[in-house]
């Protein structure tokens, strides 16, 4: 069965420091993947997604990166925090475009 | 442009009462719709979801929606509340361009006491 892991399930960073999140799937191959930040209160809002290896669409202008190096990873990055980039971000796979979103556990970020 | 609005960000039921949670949408093609539960500190997990055929869908734990075009509205229903039901719950349509690019709504909170 596919399973997906995020790590850490919690971070506590510095403003203007830099940021590594990371997401792997396995039991799946070509998943299409997902990352989304859930602000306090708020829905959920996409920021990147990757239909394959090395291809990522960014969906609003921001302080974050995203990176594909391997068909199941998928990595979140920033070179220097903000206070705003607190939330708690979830990573997604699905098998194809007709296919649900399956959600990992979440990171709870802190920038203070 | 698609957008979801969910009525009301918090809502209290009794154990064994209705559940009653509003998903209005709003979409230039038809939709697909869904509904999400998140427990606290964890991920979202998929309850049910509507893309074509049968109006009425019913997911897991019990909960079921209806697709009313009418109305453009996926409300979720649960007949009988467990203190278990307690979380947040997210609907969510389709964008164009596959249907795995959600729009979510803000959320529900759901409590349920004694």
């Amino acid at each position: 069965s596919q399973t997906i892991h995020q790590w850490p399930a919690t971070l506590v960073q510095p403003v203007g420091s830099p940021l590594s999140l990371e997401c792997t799937v396995e039991g799946t191959s070509n998943p299409n993947l997902y990352w989304y930040r859930q602000a306090a209160g708020r829905g959920l809002q996409l920021l990147f997604y990757s239909v394959g290896i090395g291809q990522i669409s960014s969906e609003v202008p921001q302080n974050l990166s995203a990176s594909r190096p391997q068909d199941r990873q998928f990595i979140l990055s920033s070179k220097k925090l903000l206070l705003s980039d607190s939330g708690f971000y979830l990573c997604a796979w699905a098998g194809t475009d007709n296919s649900p979103l399956h959600f990992g556990n979440g990171t709870r970020l802190t920038v203070t | 442009a698609q957008s979801v609005t969910q009525l009301g960000s918090h809502v209290s039921v009794s154990e064994g009462a209705l559940v009653l949670l509003r998903c209005n949408y709003s979409s230039s093609v038809p939709p697909y719709l869904f509904w999400y539960v998140q427990y606290p500190n964890q991920g979202l997990q998929l309850l049910l979801k509507y893309t074509t055929g049968a109006t009425l869908v019913k997911g897991i734990n019990g909960f079921e929606a209806e697709f009313k075009k009418s109305e453009t509205s996926f409300h979720l229903t649960k007949p009988s509340a467990h203190m278990s039901d307690a979380a947040e719950y997210f609907c969510a349509v389709s964008r164009s361009g596959g249907y795995n690019k959600l729009i979510f709504g803000a959320g529900t909170r759901l409590a349920v006491h004694p």
